[in-house]
């Protein structure tokens, strides 16, 4: 079962331009980490955030974590075609099932 | 340092046969995953080994899937026999210390086995 939900399920945009794309998910957690993956490549880890924390930045990317509303976004700054890829979110939740658990993945597409 | 070595990284067989893949995580990770990734979804936990025990198989089909990790290094993930709905991409990941210890969460993925069954 997936617990993360990613919106838009597909992105378009033009280089330079900003990214947003919002997860939401269901149960309580430890941490929400994104990842990204190329065609036909595996994942890549791209961002951790946990739960006690609000926002997070790694070079152009900055993410949120509101727990009281179970969401989270990330936002990847002045864009660049080598963006164009999946991201997905994934949560870990301690106690009971331990295991990350992966959203659907959104397409962000960056046209140069 | 190398990556998360998979093998094959592509596979077409005819349903009702058997398929392995193999597996070799990062030097030193003591734990590993093997995921299912259906076409547009994200990727499902099938196995988690911490060494060489297997401390979360519940996903696993074990009627027709198998998995083993001998030494607590290479995997091999075994199906058989296939059906069309095994179709999917296969990608195992590994990470360095388990759940439930000073943890470090971060997975390291290969790039998968995508199969087909015909």
């Amino acid at each position: 079962s997936q617990q993360g939900e990613e919106d838009p399920q597909a992105l378009s945009i033009q280089e330079g331009e900003n990214a947003t794309m919002n997860c939401s998910y269901k149960t309580s957690i430890n941490n929400l980490q994104w990842y990204r993956q190329n065609s036909g490549r595996g994942l890549v880890h791209l961002i951790l955030i946990r739960s006690n924390e609000r926002e997070k930045h790694s070079g152009r990317l900055r993410v949120t974590l509101d727990t009281s509303k179970k969401s989270s976004s990330l936002l990847i700054t002045a864009s660049r075609a080598a963006d164009t890829a999946s991201y997905f979110c994934a949560t870990y939740s301690q106690g009971g099932s331990e295991k990350l658990v992966f959203g659907k993945g959104m397409k962000l597409t960056v046209n140069p | 340092e190398a990556g998360v070595v998979q093998s094959p990284r592509y596979k077409i067989i005819e349903k009702k046969q058997p398929v392995a893949f193999w597996c070799n995580p990062i030097s030193g990770h003591n734990t590993l995953y093997w995921y299912r990734q259906n076409l547009g979804q994200g990727p499902e936990l099938l196995i988690r080994y911490e060494n060489e025990e297997a401390v979360d198989d519940s996903q696993l089909p074990k009627d027709r899937f198998s998995a083993e990790r001998l030494k607590g290094v290479d995997s091999t993930l075994k199906i058989q026999p296939a059906e069309l709905g095994d179709s999917a991409v296969y990608l195992c990941a590994s990470s360095s210390y388990g759940f439930g210890q000073r943890t470090s969460y971060e997975q390291y993925f290969g790039p998968g086995t995508r199969l087909t069954v015909t």
